[in-house]
Formats: C-alpha cells, structure tokens, sequence
C-alpha cells in the first residue's frame, strides 16, 4: 500500500464549481499534513497546511481526519489560475523530518 | 517567503558524463537540504537529506556513490549525478529548510534541474 494515496484524476471541472479532493496515507504516527500544488514542469508550492481543526483560506478549506487517516481539500468558486496538480504531502511522526508526496490530483478548470 | 535557486535549470548530456546541480538558498541558512526527484507522471521522491557538514543520508535504492552529496556551506548543497545513463533523466528537485526560513518544519523547493541523458 501507498504511504499516500489520492485520485490521480484528471478532474476537468468549469469554471465557478466547487471541487473536492481527498486523499488517504497510511502511517498512523504521521504529524503534519499538508496541500502543495504543482504547476506543470514546476516546482511545488505550498498551498496550505492542514490542522486537525480543520483550516480555511479563502476558497481554499482542507480536512484532517486523524481516526480515518483521510485528508481532503475543497476548492469553492474555482478559478481558470487553479489548473494544477495538487499533492498530498505528509511528514512524518515527531522527529521525522520527511515529507512523503502523493501522486497528485490533476486539475484541469475549463472556460 | 524564504527563496531556494537551482542551477542549471536545465541540462542535457552524453551517457557516462557527469553532471553537478547546485542547490541554493539565497535568503536564509539551510540546516537542511533535501534532494527529490520526479519522474512523468510520478511522485516526488525523496533522494537524501544533507545537513550541512555532515554526510548525507540516503533512502533505500538510492546508490551513494552515483549520487553524491555535498552540503559544504549554510547555502549551498550540491548534487553530482556520475556516469549517467538514459535512466537517470528525471526532473531533480532540491528543498531547504533552516533558521528564519517559515516555520521550524518548512521546506522551500528549488525551481527543479531537468537532467536528461542521451
């Protein structure tokens, strides 16, 4: 199994709509989570983190849920700029300083 | 937020030549570099983690000798691909993290190095 699972997609959504990704990992003792995007042939960029508490920003709100490992994000009134891949990045349990990226979730926001 | 360059961006070569990509943060001090890279369509996957003046650590299935690390300053990190092969081109990133770089567990990615070898 995967350490970090997601849907690779391509989710082709229009423009205004909201959208959902999720992802799974798979260590237990994971600590910190986290959305990055990726631009196609760029580096990653970190969207946001995501707190237990669950966190917004802007259009932008990610999920934690600890007990099912789950993780998602939600894109509301998607915008042309947000065509990207998105990652599922974890690190790892206290003291373990490597992040483990998921395959990405391709999204593609048509006119 | 905390600025992290690669050089080259990019690089094409012969089978058998080596090639050495810079990784640098211009406006902090990486503690830590870490060494990723990505195939089509694939994952990041993390090569080795190098904190500066010491040696590097590196993940399972990554060969030492063929990619060697040197984390000899506060700024730099290198990574020299030796005797590459066709196999070997992939998108090579680097990521810092270190003192008044974010927070303590940030890590700022490079612009990416796409190697590939003829």
């Amino acid at each position: 199994r995967k350490e970090v699972e997601q849907d690779p997609g391509p989710f082709n959504v229009p423009e205004g709509a909201t959208v959902a990704f999720n992802c799974t990992y798979s260590n237990s003792a994971s600590q910190s989570f986290f959305w990055y995007r990726q631009d196609c042939r760029k580096e990653p960029k970190l969207l946001m983190s995501v707190y237990s508490s669950g966190n917004e920003d802007g259009r932008f709100t990610a999920q934690l849920n600890r007990a099912s490992q789950y993780i998602s994000l939600l894109i509301r009134d998607s915008k042309l700029s947000d065509s990207a891949t998105y990652l599922c990045v974890v690190n790892g349990h206290f003291g373990n300083e490597k992040l483990t990226f998921g395959t990405g979730t391709r999204l593609t926001i048509i006119p | 937020g905390a600025v992290v360059s690669q050089h080259p961006s990019r690089v094409i070569c012969k089978s058998g030549t080596s090639v050495k990509i810079e990784c640098r943060s211009l406006d902090f001090q990486a503690t830590t570099m870490f060494w990723y890279r990505q195939f089509p369509k694939q994952s990041l996957m993390l090569m080795a983690t190098s904190n500066e003046g010491s040696k590097a650590t590196y993940e399972q299935g990554v060969e030492k000798d063929k990619f060697l690390i040197n984390h000899a300053s506060l700024t730099l990190s290198t990574l020299t691909v030796t005797s590459a092969h066709p196999e070997d081109s992939s998108f090579y990133i680097c990521s810092a993290r270190g003192f008044l770089a974010g927070d303590d567990n940030e890590q700022f990615f490079g612009p990416g190095t796409r190697l590939t070898v003829l």
